[in-house]
């Protein structure tokens, strides 16, 4: 079966300091792949998408960049670091989305001070 | 931006109690989804109902589709206290690749 691995679980960051969360995901190929946010009580946020490797699809406009190295990576970037970048971070997998759904990671909190 | 909105914000009842949580979204779906999240997780998928359906079971979930409507409710029939969680309506549009647009979700609780 099809799993997605997101580390760190926590993160405490200072402003203006670099980022690099990494998703992973076995037992699967060429999964669809995304980043959310999640910013307190509030729902999901898509930041990006991937289809496969070295294509991404940004939906927002932010100081956030994202990569997919590889089949089954998928990194989310920031060269600085803004307060308003704290957030629970997700990554999801699709693999036949519109028939199965997505699987989500456990998620990466982040904090920016 | 978000396209769904869930109603109520909050839900308080009584373990065996049935608990129905309705979201409505703006656009064009080719499927719409339903996501719980414990405190501070990830989400888990919960159903998967596609444009062309209007009711699908799951064990003790039922969800409608409503298109002229714009319109789903899920509901989760003989509360346990551990569906306590926050449930999520998600769309996904009905062009290009799957991408899942989020409301703000129901918070559930679900008193022993």
């Amino acid at each position: 079966s099809q799993t997605i691995h997101q580390w760190p679980a926590t993160l405490v960051q200072p402003v203006g300091s670099p980022l690099s969360l990494e998703c992973t995901v076995e037992g699967t190929s060429n999964p669809n792949l995304y980043w959310y946010r999640q910013a307190a009580g509030r729902g999901l946020q898509l930041l990006f998408y991937s289809v496969g490797i070295g294509q991404i699809s940004s939906e927002v406009p932010q100081n956030l960049s994202a990569s997919r190295p590889q089949d089954r990576q998928f990194i989310l970037s920031s060269k600085k670091l803004l307060l308003s970048d704290s957030g629970f971070y997700l990554c999801g997998l699709g693999q036949g989305p519109r028939l199965y759904g997505y699987t989500f990671g456990s998620g990466t909190r982040l904090t920016v001070v | 931006s978000q396209q769904g909105e869930e109603d109520p914000q909050a839900l308080s009842i009584q373990e065996g109690e049935n608990a129905t949580m309705n979201c409505s979204y703006k656009t064009s779906i080719n499927n719409l989804q339903w996501y719980r999240q414990n405190s501070g997780r990830g989400l888990v998928h919960l159903i998967l109902i596609r444009s062309n359906e209007r009711e699908k079971h799951s064990g003790r979930l039922r969800v409608t589709l409503d298109t002229s409507k714009k319109s789903s409710s899920l509901l989760i029939t003989a509360s346990r206290a551990a569906d306590t969680a926050s449930y999520f309506c998600a769309t996904d549009p009905d062009l290009g690749y799957s991408t899942l647009t989020f409301g703000k979700g129901t918070m559930l609780l679900v008193s022993p």
